[in-house]
């Protein structure tokens, strides 16, 4: 039963052009979204996050939205940057309790030169 | 300030056999939380210690257990070791439990043949 899903296993994009990266989530007790970046070798890396008290968070290049009522949340970058390419996590959790996350499948993003 | 660290970084083990992973918090953190990676998957909450308690399990068997000792550093104990539970092991800290400034380490990749 995967409570988030990214349903894109992957995305390619030219470098200088917006990157998407959607997730989807079914639980409705969860309160705080989060996208981690992977690098081969490495563990994840937490890039954004967002409360569901709000429905966009900026930082720099890193746009993340947040619409409640589809349960849907995406990740936008803009300018992609070849350095980007990594594997993208979103992840969620419920405050309060336990502060464990629950992430989806992940999805390799390739910003070509 | 120093990071997440784990050990070992690799580790081969037959199954039936029994591991043991390490983890040293970041400075200033007294949560840990074990994380289960399998290929191809998102990482799998297994628990989580807080000032030495669990505070928090996933959805794993009792041949999963852990540790935090008092300067907050933590083990994994695995007995019984399966196939399936080849996978890269994430180890996160955090402070009281929180999210703010969750941490990963580069994980272990075990294997088991």
């Amino acid at each position: 039963d995967q409570q988030v899903k990214q349903n894109s296993p992957s995305l390619s994009v030219q470098e200088g052009r917006i990157s998407i990266l959607n997730c989807d989530y079914t639980n409705s007790m969860f309160d705080y979204f989060l996208w981690y970046k992977k690098y081969p070798a490495e563990g994840p890396t937490f890039l954004i996050s967002i409360s569901s008290i709000k429905d966009k968070n900026e930082d720099g290049r890193f746009t993340v939205f947040l619409n409640k009522s589809a349960k849907h949340l995406s990740l936008h970058i803009v300018p992609s940057q070849p350095g980007d390419s990594a594997v993208y996590f979103c992840a969620a959790a419920a405050q309060g309790g336990s502060e464990k996350l629950v992430f989806g499948k992940g999805m390799k993003l390739t910003v070509n030169p | 300030e120093t990071g997440v660290t784990q050990s070992p970084t690799h580790l081969i083990k037959t199954r039936g056999q029994q591991v043991t992973l390490r983890c040293s918090s970041q400075s200033g953190h007294n949560t840990v939380s074990w994380y289960q990676q399998a290929l191809g998957q998102g990482p799998q909450f297994i628990f989580q210690y807080y000032r030495e308690e669990e505070n928090g399990r996933g959805n794993f068997p009792p041949r999963f257990s852990g540790l935090q000792f008092p300067n907050y550093s933590s083990e994994l104990n695995v007995n019984a070791l399966e196939l399936d539970d080849s996978a890269l092991y994430l180890c996160a800290s955090s402070l009281d439990r929180g999210l703010y400034g969750y941490t990963f380490g580069s994980g272990t990749r075990l294997t088991v043949v």
